[in-house]
């Protein structure tokens, strides 16, 4: 079974751009969730998506959304980068109801 | 909203030994508690999890022990090595919250050789 996959690996951006991250899932699993990894605040919660349906949001400004597609696969955006929002953003997949997340190898977003 | 504290952010132990993180959490409804596992450049992997209706979970040199009353859990490793050498997080989560998890600030365990 192919597991979370995240593209791009990379990216760099300039301030003020916007970005789109992509995420497929484990197959089977229609939950879909983001979170932004930095070294300073660790792993931060930014949504949780269900079939399609967004069922969780953390604290992060509206600049940050994401959206899910009937295939289970999730995008988020970020527009207007600023140059904290430069880190590692990593997606996690998981089945109906609390179970294990699987976590993806995440985009290691730059903004300069 | 649900805050989950981790200590200690560093922890340096002799092959063999055996490591202890801690985590408390404040929401007495979080009720599903994973430890992930991060090696450096590489993604996090769940290595235990335990919920609330049991006390203790291990998974042969990895056990996890939960003490609701306190809102704590703690993760034990036993005869550590180097290879255990990684950042250890916790997380808490609420039946209501789906699948959204509070993660503590992580332990960076060396593991000395």
């Amino acid at each position: 079974k192919a597991g979370v996959t995240q593209t791009p690996r990379y990216l760099i951006k300039t301030r003020g751009q916007q970005v789109t991250l992509s995420c497929s899932p484990i197959s089977g699993h229609r939950s879909v969730s983001w979170y932004q990894q930095t070294p300073g605040q660790g792993l931060q919660f930014l949504f949780e998506y269900f079939s399609e349906t967004q069922r969780n949001k953390g604290n992060f400004p509206g600049r940050f959304s994401g959206r899910q597609f009937s295939n289970s696969r999730s995008e988020m955006n970020v527009s207007t980068l600023e140059l904290g929002d430069s880190a590692l953003y990593l997606c996690a997949s998981s089945l109906e109801g609390i179970t294990e997340a699987f976590f993806g190898q995440g985009t290691r977003l730059t903004v300069v | 909203g649900e805050n989950v504290e981790q200590h200690p952010s560093t922890l340096s132990v002799q092959e063999g030994d055996s490591a202890v993180i801690k985590c408390t959490y404040s929401d007495s409804a979080s009720n599903y508690f994973p430890w992930y596992k991060q090696e450096l450049g590489k993604r996090p992997q769940l290595i235990i999890d335990i919920r609330s209706n049991v006390g203790e979970k291990k998974d042969q040199r990895i056990a996890v022990t939960l003490n609701k009353t306190a809102k704590h859990f703690s993760l034990h490793i036993t005869e550590t090595q180097p290879e255990d050498s990684a950042v250890y997080f916790c997380a808490a989560s609420t039946l209501y919250n789906f699948n959204k998890f509070y993660f503590g600030s992580g332990t960076k365990l060396n593991v000395k050789p």
